[in-house]
């Protein structure tokens, strides 16, 4: 079982800041790592999957960073909206027994405020 | 395209019961996993099937028991319920050609104990 650590645990922040949060995992064996947003009432909703140490994706405002050496994930949200506010999990898999599965961290739970 | 889809949505047993969750994924996935939230706590494997055969098993008693059907939906059974199985099933599909994909989740069966 991978040692997934997240932080922070919540944050509150005011419409238009910048904010990011860290996923920490064990960079040996490691071989992708998912992030998910997780609004409430809703269904987990993926948002990236990197595999490769340097690795940088983006989608709208998201954008989320990888190092596998040190074994640290960013994701960073560029002027926050209300509509951002969900909970962040991010979720290593590594390329031993257990290829299939995914081990969560317990999420970083956003709030923005209007 | 529907998405993944899961019944009940509530449910509420007693101690003793025994309980069978049901999930359709996305049409044309193949692989099905499952994955327990309780209070506190991250999302954690529970199992995952791919055409009829269980690829991965968390680390969870044998009362929880997993099948997948030739048309790849999927059911859950925990048997003989305990208190602390009170929690949201999640299931999650892909297409399980690779270990990179995305995941996609349906909304969750939501199971009290009492």
């Amino acid at each position: 079982i991978l040692n997934v650590e997240q932080s922070p645990q919540s944050l509150h922040v005011q419409e238009g800041d910048s904010t990011n949060f860290t996923c920490s995992f064990p960079s040996s064996n490691f071989y992708a790592l998912h992030w998910y947003r997780w609004e409430t009432a809703k269904s987990p909703e993926a948002l990236f999957v990197m595999t490769l140490n340097g690795d940088e994706k983006k989608k709208g405002r998201i954008s989320a960073t990888l190092n596998t050496k040190e074994g640290y994930s960013y994701l960073y949200i560029k002027g926050s909206q209300p509509e951002d506010s969900a909970t962040y999990l991010c979720a290593p898999k590594n390329s031993g027994a257990g290829s299939y599965q995914l081990t969560f961290g317990k999420g970083t739970k956003l709030s923005v405020i209007p | 395209k529907a998405g993944v889809t899961q019944t009940p949505r509530y449910l509420i047993k007693t101690r003793g019961q025994q309980v069978t969750l049901s999930c359709s994924p996305i049409s044309g996935h193949r692989s099905v996993s499952w994955y327990q939230q309780t209070p506190g706590q991250g999302l954690q494997f529970l199992f995952e099937y791919f055409s009829e055969t269980q690829r991965n098993k968390g680390n969870f008693p044998g009362r929880f028991s997993g099948r997948q059907f030739s048309n790849s939906r999927s059911e859950m059974n925990v048997s003989t319920l305990e208190l602390g199985d009170s929690a949201l099933y999640l299931c999650a599909s892909s297409l399980g050609q690779g270990t990179v994909e995305k995941l996609f989740f349906g909304s969750g069966t939501q199971l009290s104990v009492l």
